[in-house]
This record gives C-alpha cells, structure tokens and sequence, in this order.
C-alpha cells in the first residue's frame, strides 16, 4: 500500500528552468492537492483538485500549472522557475471530494532554485 | 489578521509535564478542525479531529471554542517522543476544499 508517492524527493533548478513534480495516489481519493511550506508561513494551498478534470487556484497559485487527467495522479508544473519558489513542497489527498477529511501527505520535495 | 494563527514557540518543556497550544481563527463560520503533527523534515500526519464537544486520545485533549475562535491542543505526561510540531488546520466556511494551515507550534520535550 504505497499511500501518496511524489517524485522527486529533492531538487536543484536554475532560474528559468521549467521542471514538474509528480504525485500518485492509490488509495481512490477524490481530493488531491498541493502545499509549499517555507519557514515561518506555515503551509500554503497552492492549487487543489476535487475530481478529475477539475482543479482550482489556492492561496499561492502563481508560476504554478496543475492537471488531473486521471483520479491517480496530479503533477505540478513550474513553468519558469523563479529563486521564490525555493521551498519544501507537499502533495496531499483525501477520501472526501472537499478535503475536509483526513489528508495523506506525500514525503515532500525539497525545491532549491539558484 | 491571518486567517488561522499559532504561537510558534517553541515550547520547552520536561518530560512528564502538561502542554497546551492555542490556535485562533478568523472566520467564524469555518467548519471542521484538525491537529496535524510533523516531525523534522518530514511530512504532517493527522493527530486528532477537533469535535464540538471536545474529544480526548489518549493523553491527547482537542478543544474547540466556537465562541472565542479558537481550539486547543493539551498533552499531559509530555513524553521526549512528542517533540515535533503541532499544526492547526481549518477548514472554510464554503468547505471547497481550501484547508488552512496555521504555522504550527513546536515542541521540544526535554529529559
């Protein structure tokens, strides 16, 4: 029972450089999601999912692109990274549609942008 | 005012002692409380759901005061294996499925 994998676990990116960290869940959840936390600020929504084919902005969606093809898996794309983006970031999902439900996090990536 | 806000400690405390953190919401309409727990570079896992009447597992108390906006953590017996990080977690109103984080408190349990 793998739970949430996210791929990779640790990252380094020049300015400008566009990469994508995938994130696969096999337990059939509806809501996936994706946080960065940075010292200080707590975690931070970025962009979530209540299904596929859907997904909405969070709190911090700029530079950041998300699709949900498939209810298994929900890749984020940074598209032209910036040093702002150096950050721990967390994919999570829920049974529920809404996420107000318990969240399984994926082991997190550490991103470095230089 | 940010919308879910914790005292970032961090708390030092002995083995053995009793603990409490304090997490307060801004929107009085939010619906469901959690604590979440996370260890050092690790990723947070659930802890307990807050419930109106406030619920206890084990040496874990999880209060919530709708009136004052605000939930509680209380540890007793403090053991070393619970220094981590405490996180709040809110959801909103419309529950769209916008959790919001507090920026969690952290403990550390000393011998």
């Amino acid at each position: 029972n793998a739970g949430v994998t996210q791929t990779p676990k640790f990252q380094v990116l020049k300015t400008g450089q566009s990469m994508t960290l995938q994130c696969a869940q096999d337990m059939n959840h509806e809501y996936m999601s994706w946080y960065r936390q940075d010292p200080g600020m707590g975690l931070r929504l970025i962009h979530y999912s209540v299904g596929a084919g859907i997904t909405d902005q969070g709190e911090v969606p700029n530079g950041y692109n998300v699709s949900r093809s498939t209810t298994e898996d929900f890749p984020l794309r940074l598209l032209s990274a910036a040093p702002s983006q150096t950050s721990v970031y967390f994919c999570a999902s829920s049974y529920g549609p809404t996420g107000g439900e318990k969240l399984f996090f994926g082991s997190g990536t550490q991103l470095s942008v230089l | 005012r940010k919308e879910v806000e914790q005292d970032p400690g961090p708390f030092n405390v002995p083995e053995g002692a009793t603990v409490a953190f304090n997490c307060t919401y801004s929107n009085s309409a939010s619906q469901s409380f959690f604590w979440y727990r996370q260890d050092c570079r690790k990723e947070p896992k659930l802890l307990m759901s807050v419930y109106s009447s406030g619920n206890e597992d084990g040496r874990f108390t999880a209060q919530l005061n709708r009136a004052s906006q605000y939930i509680s953590l209380l540890i007793r017996d403090s053991k070393l294996s619970d220094s981590a990080t405490y996180l709040c977690v809110v959801t909103p109103p419309s529950n769209t499925g916008k959790l919001i984080f507090g920026q969690g408190t952290t403990l550390q349990v000393k011998p």
